[in-house]
Formats: C-alpha cells, structure tokens, sequence
C-alpha cells in the first residue's frame, strides 16, 4: 500500500514563505500531487511532479526527489487568501490516488 | 455549470434510516470516487469505479454501498445511519494521463449529520 506523513499545521505571516513537507512511501510511484482546500470548499489540484525537480506555477512550486521519496509545496508571498489546508498525494500504478493528511497553512496579518 | 455536482448539499438523518448521496459529473471521465472528511482530517476513501462495470471499496467501506448507474453518475448509500457516519463526503472524477498522471476534481461536497 501507500503512505504518506506531512506536518498538521504551519503558521506564518503575510508575506513571509511555507515549506510544506511531504514524505511519501508507496510501490509503482507515478508522480506526487498537490490540493488545496479551503474551509468549507473542496480540494483542488495545484500541481503534479512526476520527474525529480522544481515546478513553478506563480507563487506556488512544487519539488520532487523520487530518490528520497520526498516532496515539498512551496508558497511564497504569503497571502491572507493562502490560509487552507495543502494535501499531498501518490499515485501509483494501476491504483488511484492516496491522500496524505493535510497540511493546514494559517496566515496571520 | 459545475463539471461535479452532489445533492444534497446538507442532510440531517435520524439513526438507521437509509439515505442516498448522489453524485453527477459532465467531464466524461471513466474514474469516480467517494470521500469522507471528518473535521480537521483528510481524505478517506470509501468507494471508487474505473468504469461503469467496476467497483471498489476503498479504506472505510463497512456501512456504504455505491452504484455506478452510469459513466457519469455514482451513487453512494448508507443503508442504517449512525451517528459516527456524521462528516463531509466528497465526490470526485479524474481523467488518467499519459505518464499516470491523475488529476482527481472534486464535487461541493455534502455535509451529513446523523441524530
């Protein structure tokens, strides 16, 4: 099966940045994505790495190294509107995607 | 239009009654899936669908049953309500890439509360 560990929570302020860690073990890794979710809303997708490296999307990049089994989201210039929780998740072959715990991001003023 | 929708978006339900979520998608994809987060926890999965004729149950099965009536709709059911069922359930489609990549896009979500 598959598993994933990231941080519960992680408070910074507006403007500052967030590393969010993602440890993952699994069999037959495709690739790490990211969602977001804010309260009450629904997850949605921020970013896939399927190769070793950095991938950036505006203000948020996501990192993959497949040797460490390990990934990060970064946020920069924190925004008030960042305030979510961030899930990491494997995907794997033949097998849907796992869900890590989520992340919650609290930005303070 | 939203690509996902579910109905209800709220239901409160009484112990051991039997309730239906309904789940409905206009992005023609093959994969469907049923969540359920409780409060400050992640995703679990209850029930996934490759395809109309394939069913899966997922982490937390006991007390759900699903129906894929067809591509586009997935229907989850919890035959005798309990308290402990109380949580958001979201449902989601996804599309399978080349390379494996699964980009999963999920409903509203529906917010359950069993009495």
């Amino acid at each position: 099966g598959q598993s994933l560990e990231q941080p519960s929570e992680v408070t910074a302020v507006e403007g500052a940045i967030v590393q969010i860690n993602c440890t993952y073990q699994t069999s037959g890794f495709y690739g790490l994505s990211w969602y977001q979710q804010h309260d009450g809303g629904a997850p949605t997708f921020l970013s896939y790495n399927a190769l070793d490296g950095l991938e950036e999307t505006g203000r948020f990049s996501s990192f993959l190294s497949r040797s460490d089994s390990y990934g990060y989201l970064l946020l920069q210039e924190l925004q008030m509107k960042d305030s979510a929780s961030y899930f990491c998740a494997v995907g794997a072959a033949g097998n849907k995607l796992t869900f890590g715990g989520g992340t919650r991001v609290l930005v303070k003023p | 239009d939203a690509d996902v929708t579910q109905t209800p978006r709220n239901r409160i339900t009484k112990t051991g009654k039997r309730i239906m979520l309904e789940c409905s998608q206009t992005k023609g994809h093959d994969r469907m899936y049923w969540y359920r987060q409780d409060p400050g926890l992640g995703l679990r999965l209850i029930y996934y669908s490759f395809d109309v004729k394939d069913i899966n149950k997922g982490e937390i099965s006991d007390g759900y049953s699903v129906s894929r009536q067809a591509q586009a709709k997935f229907s989850l059911s919890l035959e005798s309500a309990i308290p402990n069922q109380t949580a958001l359930y979201f449902c989601a489609t996804s599309d399978l890439l080349a390379g494996g990549q699964e980009t999963q896009y999920f409903g509203p979500g529906t917010r359950l509360l069993v009495l």
